[in-house]
């Protein structure tokens, strides 16, 4: 079974810039998982997304940041316009709706730069 | 508001030896989870273990054990025989029954010596 998988790995832009992230969830999880790591922090929650609605996004930092899960499968993370305080590691995580005890599986993340 | 303390940011160990990382966590509420994450350099973040704050016995997988002290609102993870691929950055997590959201300490980089 394929784990969660992210794209790019890396991403240097310049501030201004837009990037967009991409997390494929493993198949059959509803639950889809944003997360974020600045430099030498804790990892932090950005959002949630069951199925392709958005239930907590009380994490998402300003109007910046725009997470999307078109047909509740794959999702989207676009930073426009990128900032020097985006830069960090961006972690998508995602598991089965079982309850709350369900464990959530993390992809290896994206490291975004912003020059 | 809960919060996740990992104090150590990178701690060494000898191939063989045994290591113990230290987390302790705030909170309020009774019923929770916490969790061991590991994280090899440019890899996947995966589960190592997890422990219901229910459940008086420590979670063990293998080499990995906890030491969960719920009134010392502590949980350390104790790694033995350690082996090269135990090499990575650890995080710890706390998460209250109710929500799915996962909160983490700064997490903790191990070295393994051979």
């Amino acid at each position: 079974e394929a784990g969660v998988t992210q794209f790019p790995s890396h991403s240097v832009i310049e501030k201004g810039q837009t990037v967009t992230l991409r997390c494929d969830p493993i198949s059959g999880h509803d639950n889809l998982y944003w997360y974020r790591r600045v430099m030498g922090k804790e990892i932090k929650f950005l959002l949630h997304f069951v199925k392709e609605s958005k239930q907590d996004e009380s994490g998402m930092p300003n109007n910046r940041f725009l997470a999307e899960r078109t047909g509740g499968t794959y999702s989207t993370l676009k930073v426009q316009p990128a900032e020097l305080e985006d830069s960090g590691v961006y972690f998508c995580a995602s598991s089965q709706d079982v309850g709350h005890t369900d464990t959530q599986y993390f992809g290896p993340g994206t490291r975004l730069t912003v020059l | 508001a809960q919060t996740v303390t990992q104090s150590q940011p990178e701690m060494s160990v000898q191939e063989a030896e045994t290591v113990t990382l230290s987390c302790t966590y705030d909170t309020s509420e009774s019923d929770y989870y916490l969790f061991w994450y590991k994280q090899p350099p440019s890899r996947q973040m995966i589960l190592v273990i997890r422990q219901e704050a229910y459940k008086q016995q420590n979670a063990t997988e293998n080499r990995f054990s906890v030491n969960f002290q719920k009134a010392a609102k502590s949980f350390s993870l104790k790694i033995s025989d350690s082996q090269l691929g135990d090499a990575a950055m650890y995080f710890c997590a706390y998460s209250s029954r109710g929500t799915y959201k996962y909160i983490f300490g700064t997490g903790t980089r191990l070295k393994v010596l051979a």
